[in-house]
């Protein structure tokens, strides 16, 4: 079966870094995506990793090793505002979007 | 430019009633994904199109159908509703289903209870 996992709660400080990782098992790989979702709205695009290595983009950054089937999603000098879940999701073979159940990253003050 | 456009914003049924889902992409994108998401999961696939045809469906029963129009908008029905129906239905657009351009963009949202 299809299968990917993330924790499921994380708390941090404002201004600090957070790590979120992202373990896969899928039927085909065509890429990996890091959306945000704030409480009662949708997912927002953060990231796309189809090859290995880490991809910066401003605050967030996003590392993918295919061989080991994991990623992370990197967020630096956190803001109040990115008190969200975060969604990890596999693009299988047939080319259809796995997700993950979402990260709920809490900031504190 | 508009971003995905879903309606209604909001919808209450009762059991065994019929509902449709409308759902506009962003202008270029042709194909449009369906997806049901239960409070504190992730989205989980429903059906994906892409030039009017289905190119995808995900695990759900036959009481979920959909379709896609020539101006590549999207309705998802579903019939003879359950209590478990009761989720966030997001509709998803993106631009192409090959290559890089598999990014989704997502609409706001439809969310059904079902009482």
């Amino acid at each position: 079966g299809q299968n990917i996992d993330q924790p499921t709660e994380m708390t941090a400080t404002e201004g600090a870094i957070v790590q979120i990782n992202c373990t896969y098992q899928t039927s085909g790989f065509n890429g990996l995506f890091w959306y945000q979702q704030h409480a009662g709205e949708a997912p927002t695009f953060l990231s796309y990793n189809v090859l290995d290595g880490l991809e910066e983009k401003g605050r967030f950054s996003s590392f993918l090793s295919r061989s080991k089937g994991y990623s992370y999603l990197l967020l630096k000098e956190l803001q109040m505002k990115d008190s969200a879940s975060y969604l990890c999701a596999v693009l299988d073979s047939n080319y259809q979007l796995i997700w993950g159940a979402g990260t709920k990253l809490i900031i504190k003050p | 430019d508009a971003g995905v456009t879903q309606s209604p914003t909001h919808l209450i049924k009762t059991r065994g009633q019929q509902v449709t889902l409308r759902c506009s992409p962003i202008s270029g994108h042709k194909s449009v994904s369906w997806y049901q998401q239960v409070l504190g999961q992730g989205p989980q696939f429903i059906f994906q199109y892409y030039e009017k045809e289905e190119r995808g469906r995900g695990n759900f029963p036959d009481r979920f159908s959909a379709r896609q129009f020539p101006n590549y908008s999207s309705e998802l029905n579903v019939n003879a509703l359950l209590l478990g129906d009761s989720a966030l239905y997001l509709c998803a657009s993106s631009t192409s289903d090959g290559g890089d351009l598999h990014i989704q963009y997502f609409g706001a949202g439809t969310r059904l209870s079902v009482l």
